[in-house]
């Protein structure tokens, strides 16, 4: 019973690289998400897709990308890393019917650019 | 500007006893309040929620509370148990069909045996 695995556990880049962080969820569930969460802070919005073929900016996009690949999938996108999204990065999806479901997270990925 | 708050970063209290966690809120389009608990190294898990229609929601050892009035809300761990030890997540829905979370920073709870 995986619920939403996260691809890699760990991470280090330099600056300017890039990388690609992933994300599958194998309970058929409609809308997925990316978070980051940062020392003293709560999780906070970058990226949603409500369904397979769409995707929308939440409260922190700029610096990334994201791609719903199908139903199971939805990848997270650094172009060109910057020290300052150092960070841990949650992937969440929910079945997306009706308030009362609620998001499923992954176990996160830390990500340190040097 | 911070919607949801979470003024307590810390909580300790002797298992067996009650643990009161708050939440205070600003945006008044606020439709739906969830409670998630988080271990180290792990993700965060849905421990409970409640509708802005009610006043309190229960499950098991855990209730939430809710008042409106006040943009406040509070989850009662009653009794506590050393495994409750987590950091705490209160998250709000803004109104609407589009279902994003706004969450507060978390409160970290430590139950003593």
């Amino acid at each position: 019973n995986a619920g939403v695995t996260q691809t890699p556990k760990f991470q280090v880049l330099k600056t300017g690289q890039s990388m690609t962080l992933q994300c599958a969820q194998d309970m058929n569930h409609n809308s997925m998400y990316w978070y980051r969460q940062d020392p003293g802070m709560g999780l906070r919005l970058i990226y949603y897709s409500a369904s397979e073929g769409t995707t929308d900016k939440g409260e922190v996009p700029n610096g990334y990308n994201v791609s719903r690949l199908n139903k199971r999938e939805f990848s997270l996108r650094l172009e060109s890393a910057a020290p300052s999204q150092t960070s841990v990065y949650f992937c969440a999806s929910r079945e997306g019917s009706g308030a009362s479901q609620p998001q499923h997270f992954g176990d996160g990925t830390r990500l340190s650019i040097l | 500007d911070q919607q949801v708050k979470q003024n307590s970063p810390s909580l300790s209290v002797q298992e067996g006893r009650i643990s009161i966690l708050n939440c205070d809120y600003t945006n008044s389009m606020f439709d739906y309040f969830l409670w998630y608990k988080k271990y180290p190294a792990e993700g965060p898990t849905f421990l409970i929620s409640i509708s802005s229609i009610k006043d309190k929601n229960e499950d098991g050892r855990f209730t939430v509370f809710l008042n409106k009035s006040a943009k406040h809300l509070s989850l009662h761990i009653v009794p506590s148990q050393p495994g409750d030890s987590a950091v705490y997540f209160c998250a709000a829905k803004g109104g609407g069909s589009n279902y994003k979370l706004t969450f507060g920073k978390g409160t970290l709870l430590t139950v003593n045996p």
